[in-house]
């Protein structure tokens, strides 16, 4: 089975644009979840998406934006960006909305310039 | 807010020694705990996770224990191997209604030597 699997995997930006990163969960999970891991830190949670309704967000402005699509993957907007928007965007999937295994793809690299 | 911190940010090991990493969380509400394993330009990757309603866990040479009174986890991982090399992550949910939410602290740097 083919596990999370996350598009682009390297991306360039310069700032003012936009982007759309997008996600593939694992079949058969309904939640996904997006966190942003700038270099050095841990993860952070941005939102997580079940049953194609947004179910949490995390302390981001309101220029990152999400949604799920009815085959439960998923795309992260986010607009004008800021050099600081530069990390590896993350999504992880799962099964429920609730406390269950996580499980990460390998990132989008973003670097806004 | 959350807080998650580890005790030693870079452990250094020898190859078959026993490798123990802690994880210290602030939020009492927490009741799910994930260890994740991250290597270099790769996502996390799921190591063992834990309930509140458990003190200890064990998989195929990984032990996890928690203490919810001190609020205290440690991973521990037997004969451990240089392909154990990565930054190793403890991420308590949110607990409450934040269904999913993982906080993560800095990570711990495990290297280990051949």
């Amino acid at each position: 089975d083919a596990g999370v699997t996350q598009s682009p995997t390297h991306l360039i930006k310069t700032r003012g644009q936009h982007v759309t990163l997008r996600c593939s969960p694992i079949s058969g999970h309904k939640s996904v979840s997006w966190y942003q891991q700038v270099l050095g830190q841990g993860p952070q949670f941005i939102f997580q998406y079940y049953e194609k309704e947004e179910r949490g967000r995390g302390n981001f402005p309101d220029r990152f934006s999400a949604r799920q699509f009815p085959n439960y993957s998923s795309e992260l907007n986010v607009n004008a960006l800021l050099l600081g928007d530069s990390a590896l965007y993350l999504c992880a999937s799962s099964w429920d909305r609730g406390d269950t295994e996580a499980f990460f793809g390998q990132g989008t690299r973003l670097t806004v310039v | 807010g959350e807080s998650v911190g580890l005790h030693l940010p870079t452990l250094s090991v020898q190859e078959g020694d026993n490798s123990i990493i802690n994880c210290a969380y602030s939020n009492s509400a927490s009741d799910y705990f994930i260890w994740y394993k991250q290597e270099s330009g790769k996502g996390p990757q799921f190591i063992i996770d834990i309930r509140s309603n458990m003190d200890k866990r064990q998989g195929q040479r990984v032990t996890v224990l928690l203490n919810k009174t001190v609020k205290h986890l440690s991973l521990q991982i037997a004969a451990t191997q240089p392909g154990d090399s990565a930054v190793y992550f403890c991420a308590p949910n949110a607990g409450g209604t934040s269904y999913g939410k993982l906080t993560f602290g800095q990570g711990t740097i495990l290297t280990v030597h051949p």
